[in-house]
């Protein structure tokens, strides 16, 4: 079955811990991307990656970093985590040009 | 840039009433237009799409036309169910990067 998984799905830890959320798509597409939601403001998009070693910026991306090691993988890190970073996460990927496919969420609580 | 506004919600309608979600938007260029639905705790699914202008995109009965005149996807559907419970984000895509610019989400509520 087609699809984007992330992990953990639901996260509560303290600021300042590190921590790294998983994205992994078996459709071999070349472009991920993280995005947040958060009421009232929809989904943001956090960073992007056009393909292997190819990340880069988006709206949001302050506290946060990316890796593009492998194809498939495209985890997002947060080296010190802090409370304004609560919110639900979405990963995506989609071949060029083609609409992009979103994981089921992951809800991180800082405390 | 880029920005997409829909209506606040939640809408509340009654089985098999006609629902009208509105959606506008400021881009450059000429963007393409989503319809994303997100059911509770689950991610975000694509409803359906349009490229162009007068383009219209459908699925599950819904429908929405790309109208560059007025800046507007509107999304309908002519009958809807409670199965369609759920929260409906309109998005565009125009940059380089292809990031999606969401609305805030309209949030529908049908009851039997």
């Amino acid at each position: 079955e087609a699809q984007v998984t992330q992990n953990p799905r639901y996260l509560i830890t303290v600021t300042g811990k590190k921590l790294t959320v998983t994205c992994s798509q078996n459709m071999n597409h070349e472009y991920m991307s993280w995005y947040r939601q958060d009421p009232g403001l929809g989904l943001r998009q956090i960073y992007y990656s056009m393909n292997v070693e190819v990340t880069d910026k988006g709206d949001v991306p302050e506290g946060y970093k990316v890796s593009r090691k492998e194809k498939r993988n495209f985890p997002l890190i947060l080296e010190s985590p802090s409370p304004n970073q609560t919110s639900l996460y979405f990963c995506a990927s989609s071949f060029w040009g083609e609409p992009q496919h979103f994981g089921d969420g992951t809800r991180l609580s800082i405390l | 840039g880029n920005s997409v506004t829909q209506m606040e919600g939640p809408v509340t309608l009654s089985e098999e009433a006609f629902l009208t979600i509105n959606c506008t938007y400021t881009a450059t260029g000429y963007p393409s237009l989503f319809w994303y639905v997100q059911y509770p705790g689950e991610g975000l699914q694509l409803l359906l799409k349009a490229t162009k202008a007068d383009d219209k995109g459908s699925n599950k009965g819904f429908e929405a036309t790309y109208r560059k005149e007025t800046t507007s996807f509107h999304l309908e559907k002519g009958s809807v169910q409670v199965s369609d419970s759920a929260v409906y984000f309109c998005a565009l895509s125009n940059t380089g990067r292809r990031a999606l610019t969401f609305g805030s989400g309209t949030r529908l509520q049908v009851q039997p």
